[in-house]
């Protein structure tokens, strides 16, 4: 069964740093999605990307935060200088048709900024 | 404001039993409801969604419902397996908006 995957899956990294959070979408899929869940805390929203261009972000997702989808097949996440508040899963997700679509999530890249 | 992750509401059924999670969301405008199961170490998997159109869906062992009035859903899974433990998230979304998780359950199955 085709898979969104996630690289690394714990990065650490010191305040200040730049870090940059690798996915790979369900081939087919056009539109891509990253969620941040703070440990033991619910899922939320960063940010949506579809046309090689952002369609919605959220109030978390400042300007130390961007995103790219440098080929055919990755989707980046970076944090230009990461803060300790930083720390948390990143699930990236993927669905096929957007809105209403189901969106699949990867297994997430763990976040510690010490 | 957000409830820490220790205090998740959690249930704990049988093995065998059916198992309720409820959950309750905010916005009038949302037409759009999932499930989500996320086991320990793992992203969200979708279990079942529901639009507002309808107020039962059933899949493969669970069922959701959906009460537009009181703003409530439910996931109802029978039969409850070991492997059925995880933290179980529903999700929202409106015409224009994103994907709003809910705060979870933690569901324990004991054998």
């Amino acid at each position: 069964e085709p898979e969104v995957t996630q690289t690394p899956s714990h990065q650490v990294t010191q305040m200040g740093q730049e870090v940059i959070l690798r996915c790979v979408p369900i081939s087919n899929h056009l539109y891509f999605y990253w969620y941040r869940q703070i440990l033991g805390q619910k899922v939320e929203f960063l940010v949506s990307f579809y046309n090689n261009e952002i369609s919605e972000k959220s109030e978390i997702f400042d300007d130390q935060f961007s995103v790219e989808r440098p080929d055919g097949s990755n989707f980046t996440l970076k944090i230009r200088s990461t803060k300790l508040e930083d720390s948390a899963m990143y699930f990236c997700a993927s669905s096929a048709l957007g809105g209403r679509d189901i969106q699949y999530f990867g297994a997430g890249t763990r976040l510690s900024v010490l | 404001g957000e409830s820490v992750g220790l205090h998740l509401p959690t249930l704990s059924v049988q093995e065998g039993d059916n198992s309720i999670i409820n959950c309750a969301y905010s916005n009038s405008a949302s037409d759009y409801f999932i499930w989500y199961k996320q086991e320990s170490g793992k992203g969200p998997q979708f279990i079942i969604d529901i639009r507002s159109n309808m107020d039962k869906r059933q899949g493969q062992r669970v069922t959701v419902l959906l009460n537009k009035t009181v703003k409530h859903l439910s996931l109802q899974i029978a039969a409850t397996q070991p492997g059925d433990s995880a933290v179980y998230f529903c999700a929202e979304n409106g015409r224009n908006t994103p994907l709003v998780f809910g705060k979870g359950t933690r569901l324990s199955v004991i054998a």
